[in-house]
């Protein structure tokens, strides 16, 4: 059962564009929200993360809008940049339970 | 600091054999967790070491697979008689005991790329 659903699969942006992926949750026990950034041969990293009391975190180009009520949470990348290409995955949490699960990631390409 | 450790970086095995792999964590992680990322694929959760607790065993697929971890260091993940499905990148993270504002913020190794023939 797949738990944390996750759109779109690949997505191409011109510079300076904003980029915006989406995930959906199932389980309403989930209480942290996290994104992770991913390059080839690496292991992903945490980029932001939210928990379920606020509506919107900010750091710097990167965002996260959550949606309680709808199960939904997603990620704006403002004035993408070639940089910031690489594979987002987006994760979900629950209580005191330690492992997180995945989306199925969004592979973001930014031309120059 | 040093991150997450993995090795090998690369593992190609003909079907039936047995596999190790291993995962350093960051010094003073306490907790360490495996995951398999299958292509194109988001990451799996195999199992989870905390301290000295019993492990959380709940994502390991089947009974070939297993984990071993030394204490709070190092950790080994073995995959007996290998199938052509176990092919994967499998990732390993660790990260800090206490939960709070950071909580559970996974620090993961570069993984190790398994290949089976």
């Amino acid at each position: 059962q797949q738990q944390v659903k996750q759109s779109p699969q690949s997505l191409i942006v011109q510079k300076g564009g904003i980029s915006i992926i989406n995930c959906a949750y199932e389980n309403t026990a989930f209480d942290y929200f996290p994104w992770y950034q991913q390059f080839p041969g690496k292991g992903p990293a945490l980029l932001i993360a939210i928990r379920p009391d606020v509506s919107e975190k900010k750091e710097g180009r990167f965002t996260i809008s959550f949606n309680k009520s709808a199960k939904q949470f997603s990620l704006h990348i403002m004035d993408s940049q070639p940089g910031d290409s690489a594979t987002y995955f987006c994760a979900a949490n629950k209580g005191s339970a330690r492992q997180l699960t995945f989306g199925s990631g969004t592979q973001l390409t930014v031309l120059p | 600091g040093a991150g997450v450790s993995q090795s090998p970086s690369n593992k190609v095995t003909e079907k039936g054999k047995d596999v190790e792999l291993r995962c350093d964590p960051i010094s003073g992680h306490t907790a360490l967790y495996w995951y398999r990322q299958r292509l194109g694929q988001g990451l799996e959760f195999l199992i989870y070491f905390q301290g000295n607790s019993a492990p959380d065993k709940s994502g390991l697929p089947s009974d070939r697979f297993s984990a071993e971890r030394t204490g709070e260091s190092v950790s080994t993940l073995t995959i007996q008689r290998t199938q052509q499905e176990d092919s994967a990148v499998y990732l390993c993270a660790s990260s800090l005991p206490e939960a709070g504002v950071t909580k559970n913020i996974q620090y993961f190794g570069a993984g190790t790329r398994l290949s089976v023939l």
